[in-house]
């Protein structure tokens, strides 16, 4: 079965220093990853999502992942946050295996972006 | 990106009484939508799935008599909360796939049983 594990609950940082957010996922077939975004309240916002190709995906709001298939990761960054991106994020992976295509996602990881 | 609405976006209710919540894909139809439930600070737990023209399948542990599931339509979905008691108080998400490799959420309804 897949899982992710996103290594940190939450991750404090200074204003327009550089960030990473940590995720590993564990499947033995072909995935699909993501990164969601979800502000207080909110629904889920699509941040990124590698399907195939090249291994540096590029997203929204300056965010950009890479998968790393030989270490199952696909960690988040971004090379100067702001406070508005404070929030929650999450990883998750769609794993195909005869038609199980579940979206399974992390724990989360909070963002905490201090002035 | 494509739209998935909610309804309603906050309901508070008596314990006993049976809420009904909704999920719409505004401008795609989706064959399969699914229904998520989150606790305070924690991540997305998948209930079902909910299949258009079929029944749901449910995720282990999640009463399918409880999370009541019907897709009658491309556009809509719907989840009942039967006979709600406080520990059902949540944040309902579902969301909704257009194609295998998008999945777009609406925003939540967060339940509340007194």
């Amino acid at each position: 079965a897949q899982s992710v594990t996103q290594l940190d609950s939450q991750v404090p940082v200074f204003e327009e220093a550089p960030v990473e957010l940590r995720c590993n996922y564990s499947s033995s077939v072909s995935v699909y990853l993501f990164w969601y975004v979800q502000y207080p309240n909110q629904g889920l916002q699509l941040l990124l999502k590698y399907l195939s190709g090249s291994t540096l995906v590029k997203g929204i709001n300056g965010f950009e992942a890479e998968f790393n298939k030989s270490q199952t990761s696909f960690h988040l960054r971004k090379p100067s946050v702001h406070i508005s991106d404070t929030a929650e994020y999450f990883c998750a992976v769609i794993a195909f295996s005869g038609g199980y295509n579940k979206l399974i996602f992390g724990a989360g990881t909070r963002l905490a972006v201090h002035p | 990106g494509a739209v998935v609405s909610q309804h309603p976006s906050r309901v508070i209710c008596k314990s006993g009484t049976s809420v009904k919540i909704e999920c719409r894909s505004l401008d795609f139809q989706a064959t399969t939508m699914f229904w998520y439930r989150q606790f305070p600070k924690k991540s997305l737990m998948l209930m079902a799935t909910s299949n258009e023209g079929s029944k749901a399948t449910y995720e282990q542990g999640v009463e399918k008599d409880k999370f009541l599931i019907n897709h009658a339509s491309l556009t809509l979905s719907t989840l009942t909360v039967t006979s709600a008691h406080p520990e059902d108080s949540s944040f309902y998400i579902c969301s909704a796939r257009p194609s295998i490799n998008e999945q777009f959420f609406g925003p939540g309804t967060r339940l509340t049983v007194l």
